[in-house]
């Protein structure tokens, strides 16, 4: 089976930079992604890493050990409307559109203070 | 814009009664389609895999007579919630790939919050 870890909430002020970790245990590895929820809302894509490395998109950025099997998602400049749940998930099967599901982390609560 | 739509955003329905959520992929063709359920402050469980023109997949623990899976298109999956119960009430979400993209991302309908009475 699938299993991923990361902490249940992160506090940081605005402009800080911040980042959330996520290990796994999964039987197969098709990559690590990275999502936004914001209350109420639905998931928002924010990254992939299928490599090892990092992966900038923006102020957000997501890095990848598979030897580890370990990732994180790093938040630059921090900003009031970045609170959110961030879940790292991992997807069960090869090809997403054919069968491959996401299977989600417990979700990470970022609270931005000022 | 959105590119999946789910529907109704929000409902209220009385214990023992059935309710139906509807997504559709827009502007493209979703052969699969996945609905998760998620509890306040919790995570987004799977809860089954919906496969046009074919049974849908439950995961283990989710009673398929309870939540009926319909995928009559390649635009539109059906859940509905059988004599929903208040321990039923949460907030549902679909979600598609989008054929042609690198299949890196899941796009997710805006969820449905359900509140059984």
């Amino acid at each position: 089976g699938q299993s991923l870890e990361q902490p249940s909430e992160v506090t940081a002020v605005e402009g800080a930079i911040v980042q959330i970790n996520c290990t796994y245990q999964t039987s197969g590895f098709y990559g690590l992604s990275w999502y936004q929820q914001h209350d109420g809302g639905a998931p928002t894509f924010l990254s992939y890493n299928a490599l090892d490395g990092l992966e900038e998109t923006g102020r957000f950025s997501s890095f990848l050990s598979r030897s580890d099997s370990y990732g994180y998602l790093l938040l630059q400049e921090l900003q009031m409307k970045d609170s959110a749940s961030y879940f790292c998930a991992v997807r069960d099967g090869r090809i997403y559109n054919q069968g491959g599901k996401l299977i989600f982390g417990q979700g990470t609560e970022l609270s931005v203070k000022p | 814009g959105a590119v999946v739509s789910q529907h109704p955003s929000w409902v209220i329905c009385k214990s023992g009664t059935s309710v139906k959520i509807e997504c559709r992929s827009l502007d493209f063709q979703a052969t699969t389609m996945f609905w998760y359920r998620q509890f306040p402050k919790q995570s987004l469980m799977l809860m089954a895999t919906s496969n046009e023109g074919s049974k849908a997949t439950y995961e283990q623990g989710v009673e398929k007579d309870k939540f009926l899976i319909n995928h009559a298109s390649l635009t539109l999956s059906t859940l509905t919630v059988t004599s929903a119960h208040p321990e039923d009430s949460s907030f549902y979400i679909c979600s598609a790939p989008m054929t042609g993209t690198r299949n890196t991302e899941a796009f997710f309908g805006q969820g449905t919050r359900l509140t059984v009475v």
